[in-house]
């Protein structure tokens, strides 16, 4: 019983590096997203998916991308990193009444 | 537009207190759902509770229990006889139309 699996854990970037956030979900959820909690701060929304092959932009889309080629995998992209982009990365998937959330990815951009 | 205020960003409590943790929502939406979370010191995000806009009923669950009030935008949390493990932060979420939209949070202290 997976649920939203998130990779890596933990990451350590330098700055003007890339990488991607993996975010798989089992449950055959249309519904996907990416957020970023900030210390003491709520999460704000990076961007979602409603299906396959289908994304939007949230409130803070700017340094990021993403891609849904799949029901089940929903990626993160970080382009040339920046030391605004420290934080802890959600993904979640939902049904109509609730989302399920990944157990994050802490990442600091030096 | 759509948004989540918890105005309260830091509250302590003796353990064995009742604490109450506020909620205020807009939306123009009717259709909607209202979440609490809980986010212990190891970062997750736990589902407590989920209500939607067309029922008000309140609920309780053991020491938990939700008071949504459409009238006054509220769904307030408490929890009876606090313990040391209440210790987290808590978030109120919106969700409407695709999109669940987050209160900044209450962090919650129990101390023994």
């Amino acid at each position: 019983n997976a649920g939203v699996t998130q990779t890596p854990k933990f990451r350590i970037l330098k700055i003007g590096q890339s990488m991607t956030l993996q975010c798989t979900q089992d449950m055959n959820h249309n519904y996907m997203y990416w957020y970023r909690q900030d210390p003491g701060m709520g999460l704000k929304l990076i961007y979602y998916s409603v299906g396959a092959g289908i994304t939007d932009k949230g409130e803070v889309p700017n340094g990021y991308n993403v891609s849904r080629s799949t029901t089940e995998d929903f990626p993160l992209r970080l382009e040339l990193a920046a030391p605004s982009q420290t934080s802890v990365y959600f993904c979640a998937s939902r049904t109509p009444e609730r989302a399920f959330f990944g157990q994050g990815t802490r990442l600091t951009v030096v | 537009a759509q948004k989540v205020t918890q105005a309260q960003t830091e509250i302590s409590v003796v353990e064995k207190e009742d604490v109450t943790l506020d909620c205020v929502y807009e939306t123009r939406d009717t259709t909607y759902y209202l979440f609490w979370y809980k986010q212990p010191p190891s970062g997750e995000l736990v589902f407590l509770i989920r209500r939607n806009s067309f029922d008000e009923q309140n609920e309780i669950s053991g020491r938990y229990s939700w008071n949504f009030q459409k009238s006054t935008s509220s769904f307030n949390f408490t929890i009876t006889a606090s313990q040391v493990v209440d210790s987290a932060v808590y978030f109120c979420a919106l969700l409407t139309g695709n999109q669940f939209y987050f209160g900044t949070g209450t962090s919650l202290t129990v101390i023994p």
